[in-house]
């Protein structure tokens, strides 16, 4: 069955620490890998995108994320975090339709 | 451009009431979703069209609710009669590619329906 998985409900680090949020997909293929935030009380925003090449890839706001095929995931890393980064953070995959993972909420601590 | 548009942001109903939140997708975009957003169930896909077609609404809890794309410019979802597990936000979004494998999805800022 296909299946996002993001094991973290709540992240907390300290401002200007760094980040990874981690996200695992079981997927019949290689498919096609999103990140999105959600500020409170927005739509979602996407950070960054995976459809095939280079493994790692560079989003919006010094986002990253790197799809390891052999461990199945997709993890989204920022070197030193804000506090503007506070959000809710969804990993999505699919090919002919997307699924949402259950979101990770970061916390950033001053 | 200014993004998928939806109306209204806000709507409190009584139970038993009708329902009609409507979305404005991106020029040009070929596919339309509806999203259903809860604490307890996070994000689910209700329905998607593509071209105007609806493809798949495996996801619509019930027949209590429909989705209709009667132009590429317009969408609504209608629930009928409501009922207070209704209450959650519900998002539209639109995508540049109908068929084929997904896209981004832009998305639009939600509507926020609680139902008493």
């Amino acid at each position: 069955a296909q299946s996002v998985t993001q094991p973290d409900i709540h992240i907390t680090v300290s401002e200007g620490a760094s980040l990874e949020l981690r996200c695992n997909y079981s997927y019949g293929a290689t498919p096609y890998l999103f990140w999105y935030v959600q500020s409170p009380g927005q739509g979602l925003q996407l950070l960054l995108k995976y459809f095939s090449g280079d493994t790692l890839v560079q989003g919006i706001k010094g986002f990253e994320a790197e799809f390891k095929r052999s461990q199945s995931s997709f993890n989204l890393r920022k070197p030193s975090v804000h506090w503007s980064d506070a959000a809710e953070y969804f990993c999505a995959v699919g090919y002919n339709d997307m699924r949402f993972g259950a979101g990770t909420r970061l916390t950033v601590k001053p | 451009d200014a993004g998928v548009i939806q109306s209204p942001r806000h709507e409190v109903t009584e139970m038993g009431q009708e329902v009609t939140l409507r979305c404005k997708p991106i020029s040009g975009h070929n596919s339309l979703f509806w999203y259903r957003q809860t604490m307890m169930r996070g994000l689910e896909l209700l329905i998607y069209f593509n071209n105007n077609v609806p493809i798949d609404d495996s996801g619509m809890p019930e027949d209590r609710f429909s989705a209709k794309m009667p132009n590429a410019s317009f969408s609504t979802l209608k629930i009928q009669p409501s009922e207070p597990r209704d209450s959650a936000v519900y998002f539209c979004a639109s995508s540049e590619v109908a068929g084929g494998p997904v896209n981004e999805q832009f998305f639009g800022p939600g509507t926020r329906l609680t139902v008493l």
